[in-house]
């Protein structure tokens, strides 16, 4: 059965430093999106990105965020300067043709993500 | 901003008994509701969905219940089995035309003993 990989399982940075957490969605998907989960806390909703853009973001997805789909397979989310509060675990999730908000939503692993 | 709420962090249930999972919504914009199972160390995954114009969806041993009166939810699982031990999430999405966010609950640890 398809799923949504992401890579690294776990990154460890230092603060001030740039990640680039990696995601391969399920190939026939077009919609895709970035979640986190601080320990003990929900699952947060970062990003969404459809037709090579981005549809929405939270606020949480400030200047420092961004995203790429570089290559038609690889869906990246970049944190420019990490600080402490970005250590969570990020999760990819992608939804299929013909999505529109009613599909469910299918998650990566995720990236535990340790900013020391 | 709790939009999506699940009182219960946690719930122990015997093997083969019935386990009933809440979760209340404030949001009268929200129609589609969904459960996650997670597993520790992996990802959310997908159980079971319910539109806003239904009042159940059963699947197998799983059944979502949804009262839009009282922005209520809750997961029957029947009968629950030791591998169902693991955190429940509540999600509810908006229909904006495009890629809809999903907003979680907080999440119930269920704990199915023997």
């Amino acid at each position: 059965e398809p799923e949504v990989t992401q890579t690294p399982s776990h990154q460890v940075t230092q603060m001030g430093q740039e990640v680039i957490l990696r995601c391969v969605p399920i190939s026939n998907h077009l919609y895709f999106y970035w979640y986190r989960q601080i320990l003990g806390q929900k699952v947060e909703f970062l990003v969404s990105f459809y037709n090579n853009e981005i549809s929405e973001k939270s606020e949480i997805f400030d200047d420092q965020f961004s995203v790429e789909r570089p290559d038609g397979s690889n869906f990246t989310l970049k944190i420019r300067s990490t600080k402490l509060e970005d250590s969570a675990m990020y999760f990819c999730a992608s939804i299929p043709v013909g999505g529109g908000g009613y599909n469910e939503q299918f998650f990566g692993p995720g990236t535990r993500l340790t900013v020391l | 901003d709790q939009q999506v709420k699940q009182n219960s962090p946690s719930l122990s249930v015997q093997e083969g008994r019935i386990s009933i999972l809440n979760c209340d919504y404030t949001n009268s914009m929200f129609d589609y509701f969904l459960w996650y199972k997670k597993y520790p160390a992996e990802g959310p995954t997908f159980l079971i969905s319910i539109s806003s114009i239904k009042d159940k969806n059963e699947d197998g041993r799983f059944t979502v219940f949804l009262n839009k009166s009282a922005k209520h939810l809750s997961l029957h699982i029947v009968p629950s089995q030791p591998g169902d031990s693991a955190v429940y999430f509540c999600a509810a999405s908006e229909n904006t035309g495009t890629a809809s966010k999903l907003t979680f609950g907080t999440g119930t640890r269920l704990q199915v003993t023997l």
